[in-house]
């Protein structure tokens, strides 16, 4: 599975959207992205995924470049309660093999 | 539905000792896996189930044993517990074998080997 960087904090203020940058340069064709996040010590919480095109759910956009070397996560109106640990995952495994690195500390700031 | 459910929520062991970390869900998922989470770190993969009476290893394998008998159920066994094992553990599964699923996580379970 490829690798991935992602800054390790980020702040952003409360109602504004929160960007958050993941570099994934050797992704190959077949490889999914995939973003988790977890909050405080719970258990990890499914945001969403994309293969090449931009994809929107009720909790988020992702953004993948179209040469599939970057992507970034978008919460549209952050709030206090987006303050997570946000993960995100490169993979051509099945969902039960994703690997987790370190992930970025996003802290919502009122 | 409640999802996936992992029992005990805290649990302090002494180094030998063996016990079992329980996992259940009811969401008639096939694929089961069990992650540890250290201090400051992102999670590791354990022990993972592709359906019942199917399991295969991750990339920190060591040191645990698994099996999946039914589809709810995929306990995880330490069989002599070192300090090393210190450690939160989540466990998750997913509905089918595609690599678009998500998985849904249990609230974990703290362990503390002494």
């Amino acid at each position: 599975d490829a690798k991935t960087t992602q800054p390790p904090s980020m702040d952003c203020a409360e109602g504004r959207a929160a960007n958050l940058p993941c570099n994934h340069s050797t992704i190959s064709g077949n490889e999914y992205v995939y973003w988790y996040r977890q909050i405080h010590s719970q258990g990890p919480q499914y945001i969403i995924h994309g293969l090449k095109n931009n994809e929107t759910n009720e909790m988020a956009s992702l953004i993948i470049t179209e040469d599939r070397k970057s992507s970034t996560l978008i919460l549209p109106h952050a709030t206090l309660r987006d303050t997570a640990v946000y993960y995100c995952i490169v993979s051509v495994g099945y969902g039960n093999k994703l690997v987790f690195g370190a992930g970025t500390i996003l802290r919502v700031k009122s | 539905n409640a999802g996936v459910t992992q029992t005990p929520k805290f649990q302090v062991l002494k180094t030998g000792q063996s016990m079992t970390l329980q996992c259940a869900q009811d969401m008639n998922h096939e694929y089961m896996s069990w992650y540890r989470q250290d201090p400051g770190m992102g999670l590791r993969l354990i022990h993972y189930s592709v359906g019942a009476g199917i399991t295969d290893q991750g990339e920190v394998p060591n040191g645990y044993n698994v099996s999946r008998s039914t589809t709810e159920d995929f306990p995880l066994r330490l069989l002599s517990a070192a300090p090393s094992q210190t450690s939160v553990y989540f466990c998750a599964s997913s509905y089918g074998n595609l690599r678009n699923e998500k998985l849904f996580f249990g609230s974990g379970t703290q362990l503390s080997v002494l």
